[in-house]
């Protein structure tokens, strides 16, 4: 299986912050990674396809890169309602593997 | 706009039999990978395995032994059994939609559609 590592664990920051998150992945998978929020009580949202391709209707505060093991989710002014839990995953390789989770908690 | 609803029973007993079903409307469910996730009580997601409208599965090695998803396309709905079950178990279980498949090609494509999940407890 593919390996995805997030880092950080958990980030505090406060809204109008940049925040990065770190996924990496334990062999190459191109751009086959996806980004996803989650918030409590409620199913995973798609924010990211391809490493940086925008779901629509996802705010363009968001933005993924990266490609072979190194991705990242950059979010650039957080708001209010940004306070979640993100996942990333790679779906190139089965099983489509989820890193642990980054809590994104309001400093 | 695709929708998904995931159903069953929320209470199973150890070493019995989990079954959930996945309706799916506003949309046919043909064409598309659909999926099962689960989350464990204050833990992350783990991908379970995918049916194509076929009946193509293929599943976590984590659970593949225990595992058998099927799909009724006259319904719109797809299931997962899941046998011998025990507390780890335990779990919030999600449908998704994934990958699209045309007549001549096959898409990967993450998950873009999900159910709002059902909490399924294993314990006697």
């Amino acid at each position: 299986d593919i390996q995805m590592t997030q880092s950080p664990s958990t980030l505090s920051a406060s809204v109008g912050d940049r925040v990065t998150i770190t996924c990496r992945a334990s062999q190459s998978i191109s751009s086959w990674l996806a980004w996803y929020q989650q918030k409590p009580g409620k199913a995973p949202k798609l924010l990211i396809y391809k490493a940086s391709s925008l779901e629509s209707g996802v705010p363009s505060r968001f933005s993924g890169s990266g490609s072979g093991t190194e991705f990242t989710l950059t979010i650039s002014s957080l708001q209010p309602d940004d306070f979640a839990t993100y996942y990333c995953q790679q779906y190139i390789s089965y099983p489509h593997t989820f890193g642990q989770g980054t809590k994104l908690e309001i400093k | 706009q695709v929708h998904l609803q995931e159903s069953g029973p929320g209470l199973v007993k150890p070493s019995e039999t989990l079954s959930l079903t996945c309706t799916v409307s506003g949309g046919s469910i043909s064409d598309y990978y659909w999926t099962w996730i689960r989350q464990p009580p204050g833990k992350g997601l783990e991908w379970i395995g995918y049916i194509y409208n076929s009946g193509s599965t293929t599943y976590n090695p984590s659970v593949k032994s225990r595992v058998t998803m099927s799909v009724d396309t006259s319904k719109n709905q797809f299931s997962l059994k899941l046998n011998s079950v025990t507390a780890a178990d335990t779990a919030v279980y999600f449908c998704t939609r994934g990958s699209y498949c045309s007549r001549t090609s096959c898409y990967l494509r993450a998950m873009d559609v999900w159910g709002q999940g059902t909490k399924v407890t294993v314990s006697s």
